[in-house]
């Protein structure tokens, strides 16, 4: 089993919709990362977060340090969040979960 | 400050020859990572470093690869003897020590023919 799972894998929207992208980790972390990529494209770090919650925009970043599950929002999809969402947790490095990879279709 | 840059973006290479990656962290950034990416997986954890001192490796780093990092400033990362199974997106990322965020260049796609 994994250390860090995510779902759904792939996901499909039409624009305008709430998505939502979950994670789930077994072992002790400082803090968990939500990363954005994009095709062929480098790594943007979108939320670091170890309690609680965190709102950029339209994304919201929600961590339940007890339940070791995170979840990351996007609210009024756009064609322009089309990406791989990345949930990854900190221990001395980074663990990754293999990824959402979400279409958002116009 | 430009990020984290790497170089080469992209290699093409045949199989037994040896290249070299080279990741240049933000300035005031101590530790420096290296991962490793396959298609449609998430990225690896290969190795990090805090300054010059190399402080964790991962079994995935056979002795084919070798990374320094000798003034705690740019890193390089080494294959030997590249075989097909090296063909990935090789990621380089920096942070503060003692801050977690960390952020990444680029990568360097290397495909071993």
């Amino acid at each position: 089993k994994n250390e860090v799972e995510q779902s759904p894998q792939n996901l499909t929207a039409q624009e305008g919709e709430f998505i939502t992208i979950n994670c789930s980790y077994s072992v002790g972390i400082s803090a968990l990362h939500w990363l954005q990529q994009h095709p062929g494209g480098g790594i943007v770090s979108l939320f670091m977060l170890s309690s609680g919650k965190k709102k950029h925009g339209r994304l919201i970043a929600t961590i339940n340090i007890q339940e070791k599950h995170s979840s990351l929002h996007i609210t009024a999809s756009h064609p322009r969040d089309s990406a791989v969402y990345i949930c990854a947790v900190a221990t001395n490095k980074l663990i990754f979960g293999t990824g959402t990879l979400l279409a958002v279709q116009p | 400050d430009t990020g984290v840059s790497q170089d080469p973006r992209h290699k093409i290479t045949k199989r037994g020859q040896n290249v070299t990656f080279r990741c240049d962290p933000i300035s005031e950034h101590n530790r420096l990572y290296w991962y490793r990416q396959t298609l449609g997986q998430g990225p690896e954890f290969l190795t990090y470093f805090q300054n010059e001192a190399q402080l964790e490796k991962s079994r995935l780093l056979s002795d084919r690869f070798s990374a320094e990092r000798p003034k705690g400033s740019f890193s390089t990362l080494e294959i030997q003897r590249t075989e097909q199974g090296d063909s990935a997106m090789y990621l380089c990322a920096s942070s503060l020590q003692g801050f977690y965020e960390q952020y990444f260049g680029p990568g360097t796609r290397l495909t071993v023919t």
